[in-house]
């Protein structure tokens, strides 16, 4: 299995909701990243979880809350969203070492849209 | 601190024509990692090629080559004989080996349109 899944590919929330975009892989990748992407934009890079512990948190808002409950899965539980975090968010993983780095395989994203 | 650029925002060329797509990079490590990712309408990220700062050979792949020149900090993507398929976006991007706590740096991209 070489491949990021992301559920669910399309996800419409008001901004007094709560949801959960899930990621999941089974390479045995060590290192997950969720990114945002807007429109015509490349993507930004939100939060990076090495081994299951948040390494990297790019001074991303409170409303997004990143969660890896184990090395294949990572969620990011959105509250109170704002029209403006209307996005693509994609999910990605790696392995590597502090030398090497293999790649990221990116998964093909959940499209959110606050209403 | 390190920036990708692409210069070339949209490129159209008619189908069979090569198209080459400029990337040119800035870092102050002598240990990085140099990438190019295809992003069709579908919104997956697709990855095409990796080349690690120490190995300036250019590459070829099927109708992909790639030209790495540390002399001028570039790293630029041909595509030959261009089809349909291949009209997506493309990023290139940057970053420095550091397992678990890198960024990966993106280019803004190049929007692709091959026309029949």
């Amino acid at each position: 299995d070489t491949e990021v899944t992301q559920t669910p590919k399309h996800l419409v929330m008001g901004m007094t909701n709560k949801k959960s975009l899930k990621c999941e892989q089974h390479m045995g990748h060590r290192a997950m990243y969720w990114y945002k992407q807007k429109a015509k934009k490349p993507p930004e890079l939100m939060f990076v979880y090495s081994y299951e512990k948040l390494s990297i948190n790019e001074s991303v808002p409170s409303r997004f809350s990143p969660e890896c409950p184990n090395s294949s899965l990572l969620n990011l539980h959105l509250h109170a969203l704002q029209p403006e975090d209307s996005a693509l968010y994609l999910c990605a993983s790696s392995q590597g070492d502090r030398v090497i780095n293999y790649g990221y395989t990116f998964g093909s994203g959940t499209r959110l849209t606050v209403v | 601190a390190q920036k990708v650029t692409q210069a070339q925002t949209e490129i159209s060329v008619v189908e069979k024509e090569d198209v080459t797509l400029d990337c040119v990079y800035e870092t102050r490590d002598t240990t990085y990692y140099l990438f190019w990712y295809k992003q069709p309408p579908s919104g997956e990220l697709v990855f095409l090629i990796r080349r690690n700062s120490f190995d300036e050979q250019n590459e070829i792949s099927g109708r992909y080559s790639w030209n790495f020149q540390k002399s001028t900090s570039s790293f630029n993507f041909t595509i030959t004989a261009s089809q349909v398929v291949d009209s997506a976006v493309y990023f290139c991007a940057l970053n420095t080996p550091n397992f678990g706590n890198e960024k990966l740096t993106f280019g803004t991209g190049t929007r692709l349109t091959i026309i029949p």
